[in-house]
């Protein structure tokens, strides 16, 4: 079975901050896709980045970066310089050989 | 390029009640799937469809879901009777490709209230 842990349930920074979402996952599956999603208010899930267990290679798009370590198992997600438009509820996202299989969130709350 | 729609958005029904939801995804889209979501916790898989083929509804309650996709391009969702337990946001998303690494994209939901 696979399972995707995000410690942080919610997440509090003041507008410029950097702030790292967590993301732990356990899978038996040699090949495997993870991915986040970011869920604002409005509900619509959206698509942000998606890694293969074979790419260890850091990305960065604009204010996001995302760092993949499969000797801990992790994939975190860093926001430098955080806007009051980040404020939504974040999920890490795995998939092996069966379906998607989406941690539990993590809220962001950036205040102005 | 139009996303996934779903309608109705919101839906308030008493339990035992039936109630249907439906979904368009992205044109050109061969596979879809639908989530439920409780409040408070990631999507969860209901069923998912490789153009009207059912790949995985492991996790369908079937004795109260049902879903269809007849012509390989919408669906619809069906609970009936609804419980209180039902209550959640359910997602309709599809993706261009059946396989597991293939991004997928979302609707804006139809939250579901039983009462």
């Amino acid at each position: 079975a696979q399972k995707v842990t995000q410690a942080q349930t919610e997440i509090s920074v003041v507008e410029k901050e950097d702030v790292t979402l967590d993301c732990v996952y356990e899978t038996r599956d040699t090949t495997y896709y993870l991915f986040w999603y970011k869920q604002p208010p409005s509900g619509e899930l959206v698509f942000l980045i998606r890694r293969n267990s074979f790419d260890e290679q850091n990305e960065i798009s604009g204010r996001y970066s995302w760092n993949f370590q499969k000797s801990t198992s992790s994939f975190n997600f860093t926001i430098t310089a955080s806007q009051v438009v980040d404020s939504a509820v974040y999920f890490c996202a795995l998939s092996g050989y069966s379906t998607l299989t989406f941690g539990k969130g993590t809220m962001l709350l950036v205040s102005p | 390029e139009a996303g996934v729609a779903q309608s109705p958005r919101y839906k308030i029904i008493e339990k035992r009640q039936s109630v249907a939801f439906w979904c368009n995804p992205i044109s050109g889209h061969a596979t879809l799937y639908w989530y439920q979501q409780i409040l408070g916790q990631g999507p969860k898989l209901l069923i998912q469809f490789q153009n009207n083929g059912v790949v995985d509804d492991s996790q369908l309650p079937k004795d109260r879901f049902s879903a269809e996709r007849l012509k390989g391009v919408d669906s619809t969702l069906k609970i009936q009777p609804a419980k209180l337990e039902d209550s959640a946001v359910y997602l309709c998303a599809s993706s261009s490709g059946g396989g597991t690494g293939y991004e997928q994209y979302f609707g804006p939901g139809t939250r579901l209230t039983v009462t």
